[in-house]
């Protein structure tokens, strides 16, 4: 099983629209959890940390899932500026903490 | 605003000649770290620095080096560098070991 998995998509959503990602993580005893947002051919950019109570930033909703082990990004009311790859990003809390990067979930917004 | 840099942004080297991709960085972050990322792939952590301390994952070829002479600067060399090793390096710095990173645009690397 891979560390962090998420489904590649492509998600094809109109704007407007509702989207939500999963990503699933092999270590039980991971701490943080984060969703970056990446461009194509730009650095991978901090979208928001992922607490357990779930939080939420504007259109943005993370939910964290431990007993099944799985996090969540929903967006709402997508915009075309939305269209990049979503990278969920999981500290394996092993030893050195080292964050595991998912290969990402890419999201394209139609007009 | 605080930032992290990283020059030069394209870089194109000769196979098996040696090149020296760096980054500084504003933050006063005590960890750094050197990912490859290669098209449609998740960042691949090569090794970071925690402080002066250096850590290099396992699978990280002898090929690449790192110095960090200070805070701000940390530097990846690559010392023969091979078709196979053309791909985008990004560093990351990070105020402590598990805390979110904050990345560099990145080098995009191109072997010839």
């Amino acid at each position: 099983r891979k560390e962090v998995e998420q489904d590649p998509g492509p998600f094809n959503v109109p704007e407007g629209a509702t989207v939500a990602f999963n990503c699933t993580y092999s270590n039980s005893a991971s701490q943080s959890f984060f969703w970056y947002r990446q461009d194509c051919r730009k650095e991978p950019k901090l979208l928001m940390s992922v607490y357990s109570s779930g939080n939420e930033d504007g259109r943005f909703t993370a939910q964290l899932n431990r007993a099944s082990q799985y996090i969540s990004l929903l967006i709402r009311d997508s915009k075309l500026s939305d269209s990049a790859t979503y990278l969920c990003v999981v500290n394996m809390n092993t030893g050195f903490q080292k964050l595991v990067f998912g290969t990402g979930t890419r999201l394209l917004v139609s007009p | 605003d605080a930032m992290v840099i990283q020059n030069p942004r394209y870089q194109v080297t000769q196979f098996g000649k040696p090149v020296t991709l760096s980054c500084s960085q504003t933050l006063n972050h005590n960890v750094m770290y050197w990912y490859q990322q290669k098209s449609s792939q998740a960042p691949k952590l090569l090794f970071h620095y925690y402080d002066k301390d250096f850590n290099n994952e396992a699978d990280t070829p002898d090929n690449f080096q790192s110095r960090r002479p200070n805070t701000s600067f940390c530097f990846l060399d690559i010392r023969s560098p091979g078709l196979g090793d053309a791909a985008m390096y990004l560093c990351a710095t990070s105020s402590q070991q598990g805390a979110e990173q904050y990345f560099g645009p990145g080098t995009r690397l191109t072997v010839t």
